[in-house]
């Protein structure tokens, strides 16, 4: 059961765009909530997280914003470049015993110059 | 290193072949997590490490699939018996401490089984 969905699956946006990447979640237990980014070749990296009583963080260019009773958050890169093109998953933290990350299907952006 | 190291990054192997994953992570971290990528995929988890404790296994797509953490340090996630579909990239992940707000990836090992 897929307990994290992230849409789109691929996003293309020009230089200067705002890119805007979707989660929705169902667990209620998850309590926090990362997002990663992933160029090809590499792991994922840690771009920015929210915890749910927040209902928006920014960071630069990168703002999360979380909608608790909706059970959805999302990312929006503004004055989106062509070195944000990259694979962009969001995730959730099981405030359970295990505490490990579930993560979305992945965004695949690409920023055109 | 100050990162997460995996090895081998890349492994080719026949279908039926035992193959062997090493993970070294961040010194003195404490929490271990392997995780699964597929292609187009997002991170599929496999078993998680804290300490001493009992690791949680709940991950593991079979039998075939086993890990192990030495002196709380180096894991080893081993496939027996290796099957076209366990062809992946398979992620290391370590953070300070159990639910620790930061994992840090290793760059993965690329798996093929032909």
């Amino acid at each position: 059961q897929q307990q994290v969905k992230q849409s789109p699956q691929s996003l293309i946006v020009q230089k200067g765009g705002i890119s805007i990447i979707n989660c929705a979640y169902e667990n209620t237990a998850f309590d926090y909530f990362p997002w990663y980014q992933q160029f090809p070749g590499k792991g994922p990296a840690l771009l920015i997280a929210i915890r749910p009583d927040v209902s928006e963080k920014k960071e630069g260019r990168f703002t999360i914003s979380f909608n608790k009773s909706a059970k959805q958050f999302s990312l929006h890169i503004m004055d989106s470049q062509p070195g944000d093109s990259a694979t962009y998953f969001c995730a959730a933290r099981d405030s359970g015993s295990a505490r490990q990350l579930t993560f979305g299907s992945g965004t695949q952006l690409t920023v055109l110059p | 290193g100050a990162g997460v190291s995996q090895s081998p990054s890349n492994k080719v192997t026949e279908k039926g072949k035992d193959v062997e994953l090493r993970c070294d992570p961040i010194s003195g971290h404490t929490a271990l997590y392997w995780y699964r990528q597929s292609l187009g995929q997002g991170l599929e988890f496999l078993i998680y490490f804290q300490g001493n404790s009992a690791p949680d296994k709940s991950g593991l797509p079979s039998d075939r699939f086993s890990a192990e953490r030495t002196g709380g340090s180096v894991s080893t996630l081993t496939i027996q018996r290796t099957q076209q579909e366990d062809s992946a990239v398979y992620l290391c992940a370590s953070s300070l401490v159990q639910g620790g707000t930061e994992a840090f990836f290793g760059q993965g090992t690329r798996l093929t089984v032909v």
